[in-house]
């Protein structure tokens, strides 16, 4: 079956650096999205990777390696606000998106 | 504001009740999708409709109806409930641009199912 796998929750401080890990195995591959979302709001995306590599967008940045079937996204300088569910999603050889479960990531000044 | 809306945000209703969500999007895309988001869980994908025709349809049970009336709109309608259908239902559209097909999602509907 298709799985993606990502921490549950995550607890990060204030101006620090955390890196939010997701594996995937899919039935194909055609592309690997990151969304961001608030509680109670809707998820937004932040990045799409579809190449070996890091995609870098200001404070956030997203690597993928196909080989290992690993991202991970890389959130800089911390902020309150940054407190959120990550989502994880893999668009398979059908081109649907494979979801992971999310991670909560927790920001304590 | 992603330019997908959708109403109500909150939803009560019993087991025997029928209700429809509503969703909007005002991004010009041609494909629209449904969504169940329960918690700690991965999104489930439910129906998509593109160009107002339903593509997929994930063996969702038959009390939920979809409705794309125009490339604008879609719907759910609901009846016959169960308790374990109370979750977050998100909907999302999506346009393919250069082989990148980025879904815009609403802020969803609660569902509490009595």
């Amino acid at each position: 079956g298709q799985n993606i796998d990502q921490p549950t929750e995550m607890t990060a401080t204030e101006g620090a650096i955390v890196q939010i890990n997701c594996t995937y195995q899919t039935s194909g591959f055609n592309g690997l999205f990151w969304y961001q979302q608030h509680a109670g709001e809707a998820p937004t995306f932040l990045s799409y990777n579809v190449l070996d590599g890091l995609e870098e967008k200001g404070r956030f940045s997203s690597f993928l390696s196909r080989s290992k079937g690993y991202s991970y996204l890389l959130l800089k300088e911390l902020q309150m606000k940054d407190s959120a569910s990550y989502l994880c999603a893999v668009r398979d050889s059908n081109y649907q998106l494979i979801w992971g479960a999310g991670t909560k990531l927790i920001i304590k000044p | 504001e992603t330019g997908v809306t959708q109403t109500p945000r909150h939803l009560v209703m019993g087991m025997t009740n029928k209700k429809s969500l509503k969703c909007e999007q005002h991004l010009g895309h041609n494909a629209m999708y449904w969504y169940k988001q329960s918690a700690k869980k991965p999104l489930e994908l439910m129906f998509v409709y593109s160009l107002e025709e339903r593509v997929e349809n994930n063996s969702v049970p038959s009390r939920f109806s979809p409705e794309c009336p125009n490339s604008s709109h879609l719907f759910l309608h609901l009846h016959t409930l169960q308790p374990e259908d109370s979750a977050l239902y998100l909907c999302a559209s999506s346009q393919e641009r250069g082989g990148v097909d980025i879904q815009y999602f609403g802020a969803g509907t609660r569902l509490s199912v009595l």
